[in-house]
């Protein structure tokens, strides 16, 4: 199946640093990418839908100028989550779409933020 | 009321147990169903795609019921290896929007 890597897999950063998570697809133009947030023992959150070329779809409660997304190439997206707090730490996860078979998502590992 | 829902579990079933999950769907509308697997701290992984028609992978079973927007998933001989939480999910239209659901959490015990 198609490789979609996200990095990093596990960050630690004070209240008030910005961070930033990258997902690429390896071996496949992804024209769509989704950023989801999971805390514990709860289900995926979409956070925002991330089409090449264009501005990032969010949903609603999710703060854009907080959380930036930037898809700037058919296999890579970026999400900065900008002055991180403590209540953002969860763990993030991106997905894609291939423009082969748009009905499937593939899913980068997930990036753990703990937020101190 | 969620898109999708789900009977978050916990089941626990020994091993070589038969166990199944449904999960049901608000949208009619809805175009595409799946069950995805996720393991405790891992991403979700693709286990397969549910079709009106029904589709088997070994020793898993997935079944659409359009007229009452369900979908199961049936596991039989159960192994130590399927303990995870499996996730429904339902697209809509143009695959622009997927929807998850919270989860069932699987333990089969030795």
């Amino acid at each position: 199946g198609a490789v979609v890597s996200q990095h990093p897999s596990r960050v630690i950063c004070k209240s008030g640093t910005s961070v930033k998570i990258e997902c690429r697809s390896l071996d496949f133009q992804a024209t769509t990418m989704f950023w989801y947030r999971q805390f514990p023992k709860q289900s995926l959150m979409l956070m925002a839908t991330s089409n090449e070329g264009s501005k990032a779809t969010y949903e609603q409660g999710v703060e854009k100028d907080k959380f930036l997304i930037n898809h700037a190439s058919l296999t890579l997206s970026t999400l900065t989550v900008t002055s991180a707090h403590p209540e953002d730490s969860s763990f993030y996860i991106c997905s894609a779409l291939t423009n082969l078979a748009k009905n499937i998502q593939y899913f980068g590992a997930g990036t753990r933020l703990s937020v101190l | 009321r969620k898109e999708v829902e789900q009977d978050p579990g916990p089941f626990n079933v020994p091993e070589g147990a038969t166990v199944a999950f449904n999960c049901t769907y608000s949208n009619s509308a809805s175009q595409s169903f799946f069950w995805y697997r996720q393991d405790c701290r891992k991403e979700p992984k693709l286990l397969m795609s549910v079709y009106s028609s029904g589709n088997e992978d070994g020793r898993f079973t997935a079944q659409l019921n359009r007229a009452s927007q369900y979908i199961s998933l049936l596991i039989r001989d159960s192994k130590l290896s399927d303990s995870a939480t499996y996730l429904c999910v339902v697209t809509e239209y143009n695959f622009n929007k997927f929807y998850f659901g919270s989860g069932t959490k699987l333990n089969v015990k030795p």
